[in-house]
């Protein structure tokens, strides 16, 4: 079974602080993704990597960074949280994506105060 | 417009009733269609792609309309165990290649 591990299921963090939200998949696969999923909105897709140390934007890269330094570990950085980052973020892997079968963790819930 | 539009839900169906969603796309130049599913608090899994010619796996039914550029969900003999929230997702063609998801319809099957 592919398994998708984000670090952290809960975080509650200050307005201003620096947050790392870190991701490893035990598949091999090339391709890893950042969503942010609220309400009313769906999944938007922040950053994707289809290669180690390649990244590339997705709709909503503003306020975020990324880092793909080993082929199993995708990380999302916040470099000054803010309130309106408040929201679940979902870790996301696949082989390959023409198939469309993305494999996502269990999410990380993020609260800025 | 909403790239990706679902029905708005939630659902409420009794136990053994047939249900169907349908979600609309506006990108004439979709390729390729899918629908996940989402348990409360949980992350979204592939449920099933959805072929032109229409696709089932066991009480679960996809079609895709191209013409009117709609797909449909259909689930027969509803169970408890369907409780969810299904998503659309669109994966569009050309450069962008991206996966687009749908907001979800909230399907709850009561006793």
């Amino acid at each position: 079974d592919v398994k998708v591990t984000q670090s952290s299921r809960y975080l509650v963090k200050r307005t201003g602080e620096k947050v790392f939200l870190e991701c490893v998949q035990d598949m091999d696969h090339e391709n890893m993704f950042w969503y942010r999923q609220d309400p009313g909105l769906g999944l938007r897709l922040i950053y994707f990597s289809y290669d180690v140390k390649m990244k590339e934007k997705g709709d909503i890269p503003e306020g975020y960074s990324v880092s793909r330094e080993k082929k199993e570990r995708f990380s999302l950085i916040l470099e000054s949280a803010s309130t309106n980052q408040t929201s679940m973020y979902l870790c996301a892997s696949s082989f390959d994506y023409v198939t469309g079968e993305l494999f996502f963790g269990e999410g990380s819930r993020l609260t800025v105060l | 417009r909403k790239e990706v539009e679902q029905d708005p839900g939630p659902f409420n169906v009794p136990e053994g009733a047939t249900v169907a969603f349908n979600c609309t796309y506006s990108n004439s130049a979709s390729q390729s269609f899918f629908w996940y599913r989402q348990d409360c608090r949980k992350e979204p899994k592939l449920l099933m792609s959805v072929y032109s010619s229409g696709n089932e796996d066991g009480r679960f039914t996809a079609q895709l309309n191209r013409a009117s550029q709609y797909i449909s969900l259909l689930i027969r003999d509803s169970k408890l165990s369907d409780s969810a929230t299904y998503l659309c997702v669109v994966k569009q063609g050309g450069a962008t290649n991206k996966l687009i998801f749908g907001t979800g319809t909230l399907l709850a099957v009561q006793p």
